[in-house]
């Protein structure tokens, strides 16, 4: 059973650029979530999209942004980005129901120069 | 303000020894607590999980205790390996019934454990 996949794994982006991140959950997942891991912040929820629509949202700006296909492969966008998005950010799937507990991806290493 | 707290920064352990991760937590509403194990460069691994409706549950070698009153839980590892060497993360998350879903997990800061051999 194939694991969540993230891609790309490494990413190097300009300030005010924009980057999108995808991630494909586990088979049969319908709940996606991203977080962000930094070294001062440790992981941080960004939001969780379930059968499409958002169904929690952590503390980010609105330059953060994502959906949810009907496949249940999300994407993660960032707009104009500063060098404080510079991060480890983890796509994890679950069921969405009664099961909570949450698989992770290996995650895209965003990069703001 | 942290809600899940985990104070020790790193641990070092023997090998075949046990090892102890704690974990506090400030938040009642929690119903349901895991634990990550995280190599670098890679996402965490799930270990191990609970329901606030239980105050243990065991996998092998790994032992969750939750004691609600303390609001407190521990990872026990029994015997520690030096394959066990990792960032261990505990994290938490509330019942639907109070705005919390399954895909929002609330992370400790994270505990590096070391098994010396």
């Amino acid at each position: 059973k194939a694991g969540v996949t993230q891609t790309p794994r490494y990413l190097i982006k300009t300030r005010g650029q924009q980057v999108t991140l995808s991630c494909s959950p586990i088979s049969g997942h319908r709940s996606v979530s991203w977080y962000q891991q930094t070294p001062g912040q440790g992981l941080q929820f960004l939001f969780e999209y379930f059968s499409e629509t958002q169904r929690n949202k952590g503390n980010f700006p609105g330059r953060f942004s994502g959906r949810q296909f009907s496949n249940s492969r999300s994407e993660m966008n960032v707009s104009t980005l500063e060098l404080g998005d510079s991060a480890l950010y983890l796509c994890a799937s679950s069921l969405g129901t009664d099961m909570w507990e949450a698989f992770f991806g290996q995650g895209t290493r965003l990069t703001v120069v | 303000d942290q809600q899940v707290k985990q104070n020790s920064p790193s641990l070092s352990v023997q090998e075949g020894r046990i090892s102890i991760l704690n974990c506090d937590y400030t938040n009642s509403m929690f119903d349901y607590f895991l634990w990550y194990k995280k190599y670098p460069a890679e996402g965490p691994t799930f270990l191990i999980s609970i329901s606030s409706i239980k105050d243990k549950n065991e996998d092998g070698r790994f032992t969750v205790f939750l004691n609600k009153s303390a609001k407190h839980l521990s990872l026990h590892i029994v015997p520690s390996q030096p394959g066990d060497s990792a960032v261990y993360f505990c994290a938490a998350s509330g019942s639907r019934n109070y705005g919390g879903s399954q895909g929002n997990l609330i992370f400790g800061k994270g505990t590096k454990l070391s098994v010396k051999p």
